[in-house]
């Protein structure tokens, strides 16, 4: 069983620049969430996946992240104009839908952004 | 809105005694709980979860929560800690009034274990 993977593990980009993080989830997952992580705080929500349909965007996702899970199983987060602030790691998880109450969510390893 | 308080920043203990990391919790309807840890440069591991029933959880390498509704409390135990726990330990909650599925998270306490 394989789990959560992510590709790049780490990203160094210069300010301005597009930059584009891919997630695979556990195979079986029909559910799919982003998080950013800042140093010294906890994962903050940034949208969530039901196959390929964006569920749930939050306020932290400004109109320069575009996530994408376009057939239903890997997903994509580009991140347009980079910005120091967009310094973080980007944690993604997936959950099974049919596995009752609480849905545990099982995280990947993580990206690695540094914005220059 | 669902909230997450971890009140310590640093936890430390010798090794072979035992070990709490505190979690409070807010919500407006009932609260499924979880306990994640994470190592340097890593994701999340997922540790144990409260979602109903037994008010005592008990989950991987020996860790274990006590969920207490009237205190709002789920407190992570650990009988006898060892140096290898040491990392990082984030308190989640998500509401079951929540239609979405997103998990909130304290700001983390980290756990130094001492030989």
């Amino acid at each position: 069983d394989t789990g959560v993977s992510q590709d790049p593990r780490h990203k160094i980009t210069k300010r301005g620049q597009n930059v584009t993080f891919r997630c695979d989830p556990i195979s079986e997952h029909n559910r799919l969430y982003w998080y950013r992580q800042t140093l010294g705080q906890g994962p903050e929500f940034l949208t969530y996946f039901q196959n390929e349909a964006q569920l749930e965007k939050s306020r932290l996702l400004s109109d320069r992240f575009s996530a994408e899970r376009p057939k239903g199983s890997f997903s994509t987060l580009e991140i347009q104009r980079t910005e120091q602030g967009d310094s973080a790691m980007y944690l993604c998880a997936s959950s099974s839908a049919t596995s009752g109450s609480g849905q545990t969510q099982y995280f990947g390893p993580g990206t690695r952004l540094l914005v220059l | 809105a669902q909230s997450v308080a971890q009140p310590e920043d640093q936890v430390n203990v010798a090794e072979g005694n035992p070990l709490t990391v505190k979690c409070t919790y807010s919500v407006s309807g009932n609260p499924y709980l979880f306990w994640y840890v994470q190592y340097p440069n890593r994701g999340l591991q997922f540790l144990l979860k409260y979602i109903t029933g037994d008010n005592l959880v008990k989950g991987s390498y020996g860790f274990e929560a006590e969920f207490n509704k009237s205190q709002t409390s789920f407190h992570l135990k650990k009988p006898s800690a060892l140096v290898s726990d040491s990392a990082l330990y984030f308190c989640a909650v998500r509401d079951t009034n929540n239609a979405g599925n997103m998990l909130t998270f304290g700001g983390g306490t980290r756990l130094m274990v001492k030989p």
